[in-house]
């Protein structure tokens, strides 16, 4: 069954970054489009940025432009989610998720990523 | 950005219930609109989208309807597993917007 796999919680303090990969094993990316995006604990859901992995063009919600980067890696079908500057309320699930077709639903799901930005 | 508002925010109901939520958007979406099944700890997981069309493997209990504004998801008749929260979302344009939920729970 085709999932998308993304990599283990981290604690981060305010200030640092922190890189998020999601990996779809036995999946081609090859023209499809990923997105990227949170939720703050007991919140609803926030769309960051998308990547379309044809060229790697990205496009960033305008409230994390500067602050983070969508990158991927097609040899090994690893999309990646840099955010910068880090600050208490970035603490958060993130998820990537894939677009559907060209639509921008998302059909498939990592299982998200536990990211606490504490002193 | 498109102001996607869900309403009820949460809901009661017994199993075997027909349930109805809905969902408005503060500018027309068109026909667009998807809703989203999420339960506690894990990924949501899409139900319908472009309104009304069911996503493979979605049970037909499962009902989307609405166009613009206005939009509805119907559960027919309730079952144990759709205790959860749910969330509309439209990709009409950029930024894609979610509803705040509307969380499901046992009577």
């Amino acid at each position: 069954q085709v999932q998308l796999v993304q990599s283990g919680a981290e604690v981060k303090k305010p200030g640092a970054s922190v890189k998020v990969s999601c990996k779809a094993p036995g999946y081609s990316f090859t023209g499809t489009y990923m997105h990227w995006l949170r939720q703050a604990p007991g919140q609803g859901l926030e769309w960051m940025g998308i990547i379309d992995l044809r060229g790697g063009r990205t496009t960033y919600g305008q409230k994390f432009q500067g602050r983070v980067t969508v990158t991927s890696d097609t040899s090994t079908s690893t999309v990646y989610m840099e955010l910068n500057s880090l600050r208490s309320d970035d603490t958060a699930v993130y998820y990537c998720a894939r677009g559907l077709g060209g639509l921008h639903y998302f059909d498939l799901w990592g299982q998200g990523t536990l990211v606490t930005v504490s002193s | 950005d498109i102001q996607m508002t869900q309403s009820p925010s949460s809901v009661s109901a017994s199993v075997g219930d027909r349930v109805t939520i809905t969902c408005r958007a503060s500018q027309g979406v068109s026909s667009l609109l998807a809703w989203y099944q999420q339960k506690p700890g894990k990924a949501p997981k899409l139900l319908i989208y472009a309104t009304s069309t069911l996503q493979s493997g979605v049970p037909s209990r499962f009902s989307g309807s609405g166009s613009g504004t206005d939009f509805t998801l119907t559960i027919s008749s309730l079952q144990p597993e759709d205790f959860a929260t749910y969330y509309c979302q439209q990709p009409n344009s950029f930024p894609p917007t979610f509803g705040q939920g509307t969380r499901l729970e046992i009577k």
